[in-house]
């Protein structure tokens, strides 16, 4: 198994461009997830997915859009990037199982910087 | 509503002396607790979690945690800091039976020093 797979490692964008960041995991998990991570604030949820045809926002969705059309693919477009969303962002995916019990595993993540 | 302080944004330690990374967290719930550990340029890995069953949880690489209610922590330790223990480490809340959604604290730096 692959794993979590996060594409591309590093990315550079110009004010107003667009993109996405893709991720895939091959282990069949029903809950998949993106996070941004920004020094001395830990991680914050973006967008999260329960499953194909389900989607839902996370604390800071604002600039962001997801779709989720497979289980294993999960992709997290920025529409006109703007420089305070440069950040290092992660993916993660966590099995079925008893809500809050289930192991969350990361992808490598993807660092992004706007200019 | 929940939340989650790590009181330590750096921690140094000696090798081979005692690691204590500090958290605590606030929940209208009962909380599951976790910590996940961030190696230089790498995803999270999940060390350790609790989830309502015994109080002292031993995770991978020797570290443990203990849930104090009264106290309202869950605080990380290890007896003797090795140098691959070097990372960052994040103590992360959620409502037990929740939909996974983490809280992620800011995170402890850890240095080990040979």
């Amino acid at each position: 198994n692959a794993g979590v797979t996060q594409t591309p490692k590093f990315q550079v964008l110009k004010t107003g461009q667009s993109m996405t960041l893709q991720c895939a995991q091959d282990m069949n998990h029903e809950y998949m997830s993106w996070y941004r991570q920004d020094p001395g604030m830990g991680l914050r949820l973006i967008h999260y997915s329960v499953g194909a045809g389900i989607t839902d926002q996370g604390e800071v969705p604002n600039g962001y859009n997801v779709s989720r059309s497979t289980t294993e693919d999960f992709p997290l477009r920025l529409l006109s990037a703007a420089p305070s969303q440069t950040s290092v962002y992660f993916c993660a995916s966590s099995p079925p199982g008893t809500g809050s019990y289930a192991e969350q595993y990361f992808g490598p993540g993807t660092r992004l910087t706007v200019t | 509503a929940q939340s989650v302080t790590q009181l330590d944004s750096h921690v140094s330690v000696s090798e081979g002396t005692p690691v204590l990374l500090r958290c605590n967290y606030s929940s209208s719930y009962s909380p599951s607790l976790f910590w996940y550990v961030q190696h230089p340029n790498k995803g999270l890995q999940l060390l350790l979690k609790y989830t309502s069953a015994a109080t002292l949880v031993k995770g991978i690489n020797g570290f443990e945690a203990e849930f104090k209610k009264s106290e309202t922590s869950f605080h990380l330790t290890k007896p003797s800091a090795h140098m691959s223990d070097a990372a960052e480490y994040f103590c992360v809340v959620t409502p037990l039976g929740s939909a996974r959604q983490l809280t992620f604290g800011s995170g402890t730096q850890l240095t080990v020093l040979p």
